[in-house]
């Protein structure tokens, strides 16, 4: 049973428009949660992390949202660059310390 | 500023045939992982290692095992491969358990 969910296997949007990537999860002792992002052929590179504690982290043109009541987290990206076409996955922290990871979605900027 | 290695990047081996898939960080960090990542899914943990003399099992850990030589090094093997253990294997570090962990660029294994 999937406890990271990505529903959304690809994105496409248009370059300095917004990229919204979705991620939702079932595991409530979830505490921290991160986005990577992967290009062909390299391994997935750190792109943002947010605390259960908060509802909001900025880095730049990337924002991450955490809405706990509806366990779903968004990564928010503005203006969007045809350098950010890439796999993008969501991560999920447990008690354990062991990150739980979706599937990736696939967003594709045009230029 | 090399980061993680994963060596060898690609590999085909022959069922039944044993293999270590090596791993190094240079960032000083304590903690290691080892994931794999097949088609159309995200990563899963295979193993890892919280700290220097200590390895923990992860979510798939069947048919591999794993040595923290040192610091540096974390290594994966394949006593016996099997088909089902085709996949990108990938590498990563973190300063602890609970830091963002630093990848490798894979180990993309073919087994026949």
């Amino acid at each position: 049973d999937q406890q990271v969910k990505q529903n959304s296997p690809s994105l496409s949007v248009q370059e300095g428009r917004i990229s919204i990537l979705n991620c939702d999860y079932t595991n409530s002792m979830f505490d921290y949660f991160l986005w990577y992002k992967k290009y062909p052929a390299e391994g997935p590179t750190f792109l943002i992390s947010i605390s259960s504690i908060k509802d909001k982290n900025e880095d730049g043109r990337f924002t991450v949202f955490l809405n706990k009541s509806a366990k779903h987290l968004s990564l928010h990206i503005v203006p969007s660059q045809p350098g950010d076409s890439a796999v993008y996955f969501c991560a999920a922290r447990g008690s354990n310390y062991k990150l739980t990871f979706g599937k990736g979605t696939l967003l594709t900027v045009n230029p | 500023n090399a980061g993680v290695t994963q060596t060898p990047k690609f590999q085909v081996l022959k069922t039944g045939q044993s293999m270590t898939l090596q791993c190094a960080q240079d960032m000083n960090h304590n903690s290691m992982y080892w994931y794999r990542q097949d088609p159309g899914m995200g990563l899963r943990l295979i193993y890892y290692s919280a700290s220097e003399g200590t390895t923990d099992k992860g979510e798939v850990p069947n048919g591999y095992n794993v040595s923290r030589l040192n610091k540096r090094e974390f290594s994966l093997r394949l006593e016996s491969a099997a088909p089902s253990q085709t996949s990108v294997y990938f590498c990563a570090s973190s300063e602890g358990p609970n830091q963002p962990q630093h990848f490798g660029d894979g180990t993309r294994l073919s087994i026949l």
